[in-house]
């Protein structure tokens, strides 16, 4: 069955700094990729996915993501954190079987963004 | 526009109580979903609806049951509750292909439902 591992449950930055939360998905076929935001006390929302095409797509919020096959990866990125990016991130996959756009999600990296 | 609204926001049951959470979106999507989140789990999809009068199970179905009665409502219901279904329930819709073929149409999420069962 499809899986999705997001290495570290916790990740730390200081404003300004890279941001990096890593996202492995396990089918030999690509499924479509998502990344997920939630805010406390609120429910997910979009910030990129990948369909086919380019791979490195661009989200809101100064977010992007690189599609590699090879690596059966989909690394979130964003060049200098804000404070406003503390939240929970989730990376979710629709396997291209199995129909009716089911989210298979990861477990969630949260965010910490400190001055 | 309101998008995926979900009620109550907080509930707090005793063991074997029972009760239904409501879910409803205005975007005329024909698929809805029901999903649980836990700590350090993600989201786990529990049920599934693609059309008015239609329900699949998920990965998490057992304890619960679901109804869509008409196309903007998805209801969960919980006939007794255990300890173990302490959690957040989300619910999410989308629109569907023709056929239920896999598209990459975002899901969009209600605001959740944080239940506690004692």
């Amino acid at each position: 069955a499809q899986s999705v591992t997001q290495l570290g449950s916790h990740v730390s930055v200081s404003e300004g700094a890279l941001v990096l939360l890593r996202c492995n998905y396990s089918s030999s076929v690509p499924p479509y990729l998502f990344w997920y935001v939630q805010y406390p006390n609120q429910g997910l929302q979009l910030l990129l996915k990948y369909t086919t095409g380019a791979t490195l797509v661009k989200g809101i919020n100064g977010f992007e993501a690189e599609f590699k096959k090879s690596e059966t990866s989909f690394h979130l990125t964003k060049p200098s954190a804000h404070m406003s990016d503390a939240a929970e991130y989730f990376c979710a996959v629709i396997p291209l079987s199995g129909g009716y756009n089911k989210l298979i999600f990861g477990a969630g990296t949260r965010l910490a963004v400190h001055p | 526009n309101a998008g995926v609204t979900q009620t109550p926001k907080f509930r707090v049951l005793k063991t074997g109580q029972s009760m239904t959470l409501l879910c409803a979106q205005d975007m005329n999507h024909e698929y809805m979903y029901w999903y649980r989140q836990d700590p350090g789990m993600g989201l786990r999809l529990i049920h599934y609806s693609v059309g008015e009068g239609t329900t699949a199970k998920g990965e998490v179905p057992d304890g619960y049951n679901v109804s869509r009665l008409k196309k903007q409502n998805f209801l969960l219901g919980l006939e007794s509750a255990a300890p173990s279904q302490t959690s957040v329930y989300f619910c999410a819709s989308t629109s569907g292909l023709a056929g239920g073929y896999t598209s990459s149409n975002e899901q969009f999420f209600g605001p959740g439902t944080r239940l506690t069962v004692l």
